[in-house]
């Protein structure tokens, strides 16, 4: 059982640099999701695909925020020009279409904005 | 907007005593309320999860109690151990062919349970 893997674990960046963030799914599952969870507060959720779809985004995805699952399996999450507010884990989950509730939540991966 | 409030923020149970956590939720279209325990530097984990059409659901040591009326619903952990210490989080979703399944969380509560 791989589960959810999220690469890096942990990104340290200075203001203004652009970052890329790495979600595997587990294999199966064709919906996948990204939230983000800064210190002290629940998820929040950012977007979601369902193959290589994106489906809906957050209007906490900026125009700075780009997510791509290019061929269904994998998930990129890249932030440009990095501001101080975006430090926090990003939280990477996905689930079965026919089971949509079952998400499965990886470990995040946290971002430091110096 | 918060459509989703959690409490208490903090709380602090003896071994073997019963932890109960509460939520509120606001919007009437919400039909699947999960909850969440998070561990530090792991993402949540699903823990428990009801509909609205029941009233309550067990398993083990875990129980949901749902007042549709009022629009709450509260986590209760009997005999809590000191490995249940842990953040744990309410959610709330809408239907899949409206919301994408996309989860609201309340704010979290750190449960500490001491030996």
């Amino acid at each position: 059982d791989t589960g959810v893997s999220q690469d890096p674990r942990h990104k340290i960046t200075k203001r203004g640099q652009n970052v890329t963030f790495r979600c595997d799914p587990i294999s199966e599952h064709n919906r996948l999701y990204w939230y983000r969870q800064t210190l002290g507060q629940g998820p929040e959720f950012l977007t979601y695909f369902q193959n290589e779809a994106q489906l809906e985004k957050s209007r906490l995805l900026s125009d700075r925020f780009s997510a791509e699952r290019p061929k269904g399996s994998f998930s990129t999450l890249e932030i440009q020009r990095t501001e101080q507010g975006d430090s926090a884990m990003y939280l990477c989950a996905s689930s079965l279409e026919s089971e949509v509730y079952g998400y499965t939540f990886g470990s995040g991966t946290r971002l430091t904005v110096v | 907007q918060q459509q989703v409030k959690q409490s208490p923020q903090s709380l602090i149970v003896q071994k073997g005593g019963i932890s109960i956590i509460n939520c509120a939720y606001e919007n009437t279209a919400f039909d699947y309320f999960p909850w969440y325990q998070q561990f530090p530097g792991k993402g949540p984990a699903l823990l428990i999860a009801i509909r609205p059409d029941v009233s309550e659901k067990k398993e083990g040591r875990f129980t949901i109690s749902f007042n549709k009326s009022a629009k709450q619903f509260s986590l209760h952990i009997m005999d809590s151990q000191p490995g249940d210490s842990a953040t744990y989080f309410c959610a709330a979703s809408s239907p899949p062919e409206t919301s994408g399944s996309r989860l609201t969380f309340g704010e979290g509560t750190q449960l500490t349970v001491n030996p």
